[in-house]
């Protein structure tokens, strides 16, 4: 079946520096892929749509200037939270929707997430 | 626009005993309606999905969930519990007025199995 990678599953960096993190389809091509965040026992809320070759679409109330989006290929998307700080701290899951082997284009798969720790 | 509501951020059951965790939906066209599992520091997996057809959707690990338009209600349930069913539940929503593909999840619903 389909695969989503995230590089990397964990990071810790210090505050004020940038990280960025890979969301990669493996065996299939995205043109769209979602990037989520999960708070502590939350539920995954939705920051953008990245669309390949196009500028990335932010939910409102997300700061784009602060969560950097690029979907350079169709396979790869990257996230890239810039001069992080500690409330940047969280789990970041991406998704990219199902488009072949008959399960519709509505089904997403989803990256293993990425853990963020700002120190 | 869609939104989805789980009753109930935890619910505890017995080993052996029937899960059922709700999932009320509001979607101004026909949704696409899905129920997702996490186990910690995990991602979701897809346990089962609705998108036409037979109401009754059967999928993984013996979860099944029925498809109620007339309750707008997507609720999820298992016959008997295990221990392994531990971990957090999603239900979620997509339809045609986000563009086709975007997702949106409820709150989630912890699952607790006691032995």
């Amino acid at each position: 079946g389909a695969v989503v990678s995230q590089h990397p599953s964990r990071v810790i960096c210090k505050s004020g520096t940038s990280v960025k993190i890979e969301c990669r389809s493996l065996d299939f091509q995205a043109t769209t892929m979602f990037w989520y965040r999960q708070f502590p026992k939350k539920s995954l809320m939705l920051m953008a749509t990245s669309n390949e070759g196009s500028k990335a679409t932010y939910e409102q109330g997300v700061e784009k200037d602060k969560f950097l989006i690029n979907h350079a290929s169709l396979t790869l998307s990257t996230l890239t939270v810039t001069s992080a700080h500690p409330e940047d701290s969280s789990f970041y899951i991406c998704s990219a929707p199902g488009l072949a082997g008959g399960r519709g284009p509505y089904e997403q798969y989803f990256g293993p997430g990425t853990r963020l720790t700002v120190t | 626009a869609q939104s989805v509501t789980q009753l109930g951020s935890h619910v505890s059951v017995s080993e052996g005993a029937l899960v059922l965790l709700r999932c009320n939906y509001s979607s101004s066209v026909p949704p696409y309606l899905f129920w997702y599992v996490q186990y910690p520091n995990q991602g979701l997996q897809l346990l089962l999905k609705y998108t036409t057809g037979a109401t009754l959707v059967k999928g993984i690990n013996g979860f099944e969930a029925e498809f109620k338009k007339s309750e707008t209600s997507f609720h999820l349930t298992k016959p008997s519990a295990h221990m392994s069913d531990a971990a957090e539940y999603f239900c979620a929503v997509s339809d045609l007025s986000t563009g086709g593909f975007k997702t949106i999840f409820g709150a989630g619903t912890r699952l607790f199995v006691k032995a």
